[in-house]
């Protein structure tokens, strides 16, 4: 049941945007995105909760359609401290408890 | 106070010694976890307590002993472990106990098995 993501590495140039997706074979009941840099713990973005929710932070969005069981990190502006690891993590329903299973994750770098 | 403390950082232990791995956050949080990470892996769940009882167990084998002795701490209790098990194991607490609360994750325990 673990969540498949695109793509598996981008490169952009500062100021790029990028998307990262999150898709899952199972329903949803919420979509967590974190990004994690080398040697660090993984940093908490934002949750998504409802179908269609979308959130934003700064220039760090994203969405949840909840319909095709997806989700998509929209990273507007890349800045450098932008590059890392982004996963997405999935709960498939409350009653499972917390179990947030993560993709494999996307590696992203940004350069000057 | 919204940190998640492990201790120790970093861990090289013998196939025969039992070590133990530690987890501290006063946030108030009532879900706690423990994922391993292995390189260029994603987390991957190992134990969920909620309430300081065990809720999920992902089929870990024995070697690794979970433990919650209150709700502030989480211990991780390693005992005849293999050169594989060598990770970055961490743990992480949550406010809420169905899901759908933010996650915060310690550093981690970076373990070596020799």
């Amino acid at each position: 049941q673990q969540p498949v993501q695109s793509p598996q590495a981008v490169i952009l140039r500062e100021g790029e945007d990028a998307v990262i997706n999150c898709s899952s074979s199972k329903a949803l009941y919420s979509v967590h995105w974190y990004r994690q840099k080398h040697g660090e713990a993984p940093v908490f973005l934002m949750i998504l909760l409802k179908g269609g929710e979308q959130k934003g932070h700064d220039k760090i969005s994203a969405s949840f359609n909840e319909k095709k069981q997806q989700s998509s990190l929209y990273l507007t502006a890349s800045q450098l401290s932008y590059s890392g690891t982004y996963f997405c993590g999935t709960e498939i329903r409350p009653e499972y408890g917390n179990k947030l299973v993560f993709g494999a994750g996307t590696i992203l770098r940004v350069k000057s | 106070d919204t940190e998640v403390t492990q201790t120790p950082k970093h861990l090289v232990m013998g196939m025969t010694n039992k070590k133990s791995l530690k987890c501290e956050q006063h946030m108030g949080h009532r879900a706690m976890y423990w994922y391993k990470q292995k390189a260029k892996k994603p987390p991957e769940l190992m134990f969920v307590y909620s309430y300081e009882k065990l809720s999920i167990n992902e089929s870990v084998p024995s070697r690794f002993s979970p433990e919650c002795p209150n709700s502030s701490l989480l211990n991780l209790h390693l005992h005849a472990l293999q050169p594989e098990d060598s990770a970055l194991y961490l743990c992480a607490s949550s406010q809420g106990l169905t899901g759908g609360t933010e996650a915060f994750f310690g550093q981690g325990t970076r373990l070596t098995v020799v």
